[in-house]
């Protein structure tokens, strides 16, 4: 049972847009939510993070948006940077504290 | 210096074998995690240890067996190794305690486990 939603495995952009990777969950008890980048051979990296109690956070470049009725979230990259190119990681965790992934969204930057 | 490392790297071992992959970090966090990405790429979680005790443990074979000497260790053992095991392993640290919320997890870079 796969509780956190990846439902686009690739995605390409071109460089300077704005990409958009979205993610969707089921279970409604899950109130902390995270995006995650991974560079091949390396371990996934956190980037950014929301709380339930909100609808958006920005950090630079990057902003990820909640919509809780919907359980769906969303990363917004702009403007996307070659750098950017990497599999993208949604995760979510509930009061226990432990993080469950989704299956991850390869984004590749065109230059 | 490197936050969170595991070793082997990489590990190609037959059927049947018994394998450690060893995991530390020196980031004074309290909490310690092994994650598996299977072939379908999903990262799922297998054990969790806060200061030296086990606090999850998902539905994993008895063959895994995770063990904390201190807190800045937490080594993975698998007895009698199966072609299904084949998988990347993460080991990872956060300083939060479950119930403290997640931001925090910083993972080690992997061990791709192959068994033939």
């Amino acid at each position: 049972d796969q509780q956190v939603k990846q439902n686009s495995p690739s995605l390409s952009v071109q460089e300077g847009r704005i990409s958009i990777l979205n993610c969707d969950y089921t279970n409604s008890m899950f109130d902390y939510f995270l995006w995650y980048k991974k560079y091949p051979a390396e371990g996934p990296t956190f980037l950014i993070s929301i709380s339930s109690i909100k609808d958006k956070n920005e950090d630079g470049r990057f902003t990820v948006f909640l919509n809780k009725s919907a359980k769906h979230l969303s990363l917004h990259i702009v403007p996307s940077q070659p750098g950017d190119s990497a599999v993208y990681f949604c995760a979510a965790s509930a009061r226990a504290g432990k993080l469950t992934f989704g299956t991850g969204t390869r984004l590749t930057i065109i230059p | 210096d490197t936050a969170v490392s595991q070793t082997p790297k990489y590990l190609v071992t037959q059927m049947g074998n018994d394998k450690s992959i060893k995991c530390e970090q020196n980031l004074g966090h309290d909490t310690m995690y092994w994650y598996k990405q299977d072939s379908k790429k999903f990262l799922k979680i297998m054990f969790s240890y806060n200061n030296k005790e086990l606090i999850i443990n998902e539905t994993v074979p008895n063959r895994f067996s995770p063990k904390s000497p201190d807190k800045a260790h937490l080594n993975l053992h698998i007895n009698s190794l199966e072609l299904g095991d084949s998988a990347v392993y993460f080991c990872a640290s956060s300083a939060q305690t479950p119930g403290q919320g997640a931001s925090g997890y910083t993972f080690g870079s992997g061990t791709r486990l192959t068994v033939v």
